[in-house]
């Protein structure tokens, strides 16, 4: 069945490094692929998304590159910092109204 | 707008007692969502509804769970019996048409 592969599990970086969350997916259909970040026990948020029209999409210090060839999808932070600590979650539309997530990557921002 | 409601925010109860979950979706929004989260299977998709109507039940685990929408503010999922490992974070989330899903706070359920 379809399914949306998250890397990696765990990322730790020095604060003010950059962060690299890859993740693929396996259905050629998608066409949506958001990004969500959730803080300890609170809900997930969307943060940032893309659309299979384009190839890169910015948003201050996030970006997300998407290829569709290779079906595959990153989010990059420049510059973090403490606050970006969570866990961030990719997700892939399967069919029009519905999106699949991966499992997860544990960001942690170190001093 | 409040976003989406959740109740109870957290739920502690026995092994074997029925337990409901209730969601208040974003006014205006069409599609409904039931997520279940845990450490070891992370996010997964119970059920959905748009406008109402539910469209794909695959994710419900087993049939002690049931999911209703009797209008386009209230949802409900139910678990009869409860069973320790139904403990998990219950999460709601609305979205308008898009894929742009808003989550609700979440119900923390316990079960001993």
């Amino acid at each position: 069945g379809e399914n949306v592969e998250q890397h990696p599990s765990t990322l730790s970086v020095q604060e003010g490094d950059s962060a690299v969350i890859k993740c693929t997916y396996s259905d050629s259909a998608s066409n949506y692929f958001p990004w969500y970040k959730q803080e300890l026990g609170k809900r997930p948020q969307l943060i940032i998304d893309i659309r299979s029209n384009v190839g890169e999409k910015k948003d201050q210090r996030i970006a997300v590159t998407l290829n569709k060839t290779a079906k595959h999808f990153s989010l990059h932070i420049t510059e973090t910092q403490p606050e970006d600590s969570a866990v961030y979650f990719c997700a892939a539309s399967i069919r029009d109204d519905k999106i699949i997530f991966g499992k997860g990557t544990r960001l942690h921002i170190l001093p | 707008d409040a976003g989406v409601i959740q109740s109870p925010r957290h739920e502690v109860t026995e092994m074997g007692q029925e337990v409901t979950l209730r969601c208040k979706p974003i006014s205006g929004h069409d599609y409904l969502f039931w997520y279940r989260q845990t450490m070891m299977r992370g996010l997964e998709l119970l059920i959905y509804f748009n406008n109402n109507v539910p469209i794909d039940d695959s994710g419900m685990p087993e049939d002690r769970f049931s999911a209703k929408m009797p209008n386009a503010s209230f949802s409900t999922l139910k678990i009869q019996p409860s069973e320790p490992r139904d403990s998990a974070v219950y999460f709601c989330a609305s979205s308008f048409i898009t894929y742009e899903q808003y989550f609700g706070p979440g119900t923390r359920l316990t079960v001993t």
